[in-house]
């Protein structure tokens, strides 16, 4: 089934470790996002990328930072991870970039940092 | 600053039916999403408004009112699996989505 995939599901990580989140897409998609889920708390962009070769802050980057070498892969890193990174990850994707087409979300990523 | 209301959480009967509301300020509007998310699971799509008006879509429908700032969900012939979280998102000035923290439906047989 096409779709998006995020690895890994869940994951407990020390604080100062590195971390990337993997995301990849079948569906050929331009654009795709990262977004973290907190409690009580909208979905917040971290970074987003148009299309392959280019990326874009969102509202939440600090900490945060992400590659597009092509156009199925989109992996975000944390660099020294926080116990603030602590969240819900996910990554989606739509066909044209500007927002006004339907997002298509990975199943997300649950990241606990201690 | 940008801002969506919705209540946090709601109650209503299976077989009934449950009108979600959305209010928004936000810098300009190119549009409002309706997302259905399943606890512990990703948000999928449900509707998208930019005109004035009701969108029906089998038992949702999705109602909005530039003017107002407003927009609401609506679900007929309640189910159980109609049990979720529903995120209302709009589409700003800058084409930047702005989400809601979302209302916890609970539906009750």
């Amino acid at each position: 089934i096409a779709g998006i995939t995020q690895a890994p599901t869940s994951q407990i990580l020390a604080a100062g470790r590195r971390m990337t989140l993997r995301c990849t897409q079948d569906m050929r998609h331009n654009a795709m996002y990262w977004y973290r889920q907190d409690l009580g708390l909208g979905l917040r962009l971290i970074h987003y990328s148009n299309t392959a070769g280019t990326t874009g802050k969102g509202e939440v980057p600090d900490g945060y930072s992400v590659s597009r070498a092509n156009t199925d892969d989109f992996p975000l890193t944390l660099a020294s991870a926080v116990p603030s990174q602590t969240s819900v990850y996910f990554c989606a994707s739509s066909a044209g970039s500007g927002g006004t087409g339907e997002l298509f979300f990975g199943e997300g990523s649950r990241l606990t940092v201690l | 600053g940008q801002n969506i209301d919705q209540p946090t959480e709601m109650t209503a009967t299976e077989g009934a039916i449950v009108q979600i509301n959305c209010t928004y300020q936000t810098s300009g509007f190119n549009g409002l999403f309706w997302y259905q998310q399943h606890a512990g699971e990703a948000p999928t799509f449900l509707s998208y408004n930019v005109l004035d008006g009701l969108e029906e879509k089998g038992r949702f429908s999705s109602f909005l009112s530039r003017s107002k700032g407003y927009s609401y969900l609506l679900l007929k012939e309640l189910q159980m699996k109609d049990s979720a979280s529903y995120l209302c998102a709009v589409l700003d000035s800058n084409y930047q989505l702005i989400w809601g923290a979302g209302t916890k439906l609970i539906i009750k047989p």
